[in-house]
């Protein structure tokens, strides 16, 4: 089995940086991702990491640390539309191929 | 291109019933994935198919079943409805299930209220 843990919630202002932290637990560690999910919408994918440190991407880096059993989400120049939920999931190919195991989101809240 | 489509947005059903939800992956993905997210947590894995073959099942009851025809469309069937199957209904695609083709793209699921 595996335990993913992630913050519930995170507040930061316009413009901001927040980095959102995600540990993970697997016997079949085969990538980790990042969705965004928007309140009433469906996961869209951020970002892939499958080998140790940090994959930018615009405004979003992704850095994994396999050894750690760690990753981070980073957002930057934090805009009002940043507001939504962020989930990490690992791949796991223990039982079967594919498979993403989620962590329960973490709610990001942007002020002005 | 279209994304991953899904049938019905939204669905009422009553205890005892039973649902098929549909899904259309993009075009040229392989692979079709299920997932129940229940309000406030993260997506909860059902089953995984690839090349109309089944590759994996989470932990759901016997009354969840799944298939994926030669179009590479997929069907998921809830029998016997329970109140703990009101749910947002996510079907995902992914081209293959190797390295960076295996990333799963996601469709605006199907909300399902049982009363």
């Amino acid at each position: 089995g595996q335990n993913i843990d992630q913050p519930t919630e995170m507040t930061a202002t316009e413009g901001a940086i927040v980095q959102i932290n995600c540990t993970y637990q697997t016997s079949g560690f085969n990538g980790l991702f990042w969705y965004q999910q928007h309140a009433g919408e469906a996961p869209t994918f951020l970002s892939y990491n499958v080998l140790d440190g940090l994959e930018e991407k615009g405004r979003f880096s992704s850095f994994l640390s396999r050894s750690k059993g760690y990753s981070y989400l980073l957002l930057k120049e934090l805009q009002m539309k940043d507001s939504a939920s962020y989930l990490c999931a690992v791949r796991d190919i223990t039982d079967s191929w594919g498979k993403l195991q989620f962590g329960a989101g973490t709610q990001v809240v942007v002020t002005p | 291109d279209a994304g991953v489509t899904q049938s019905p947005t939204h669905l009422i059903k009553t205890r005892g019933q039973h649902v098929t939800l549909r899904c259309s992956p993009i075009s040229g993905h392989k692979s079709v994935s299920w997932y129940q997210q229940v309000l406030g947590q993260g997506p909860q894995f059902i089953f995984q198919y690839y090349e109309k073959e089944e590759r994996g099942r989470g932990n759901f009851p016997d009354r969840f079943s799944a298939r994926q025809f030669p179009n590479y469309s997929s069907e998921l069937n809830v029998n016997a409805l329970l109140l703990g199957d009101s749910a947002l209904y996510l079907c995902a695609s992914s081209l293959s299930d190797r390295g960076i083709e295996e990333t799963q793209y996601f469709g605006p699921g199907t909300r399902l209220l049982v009363l």
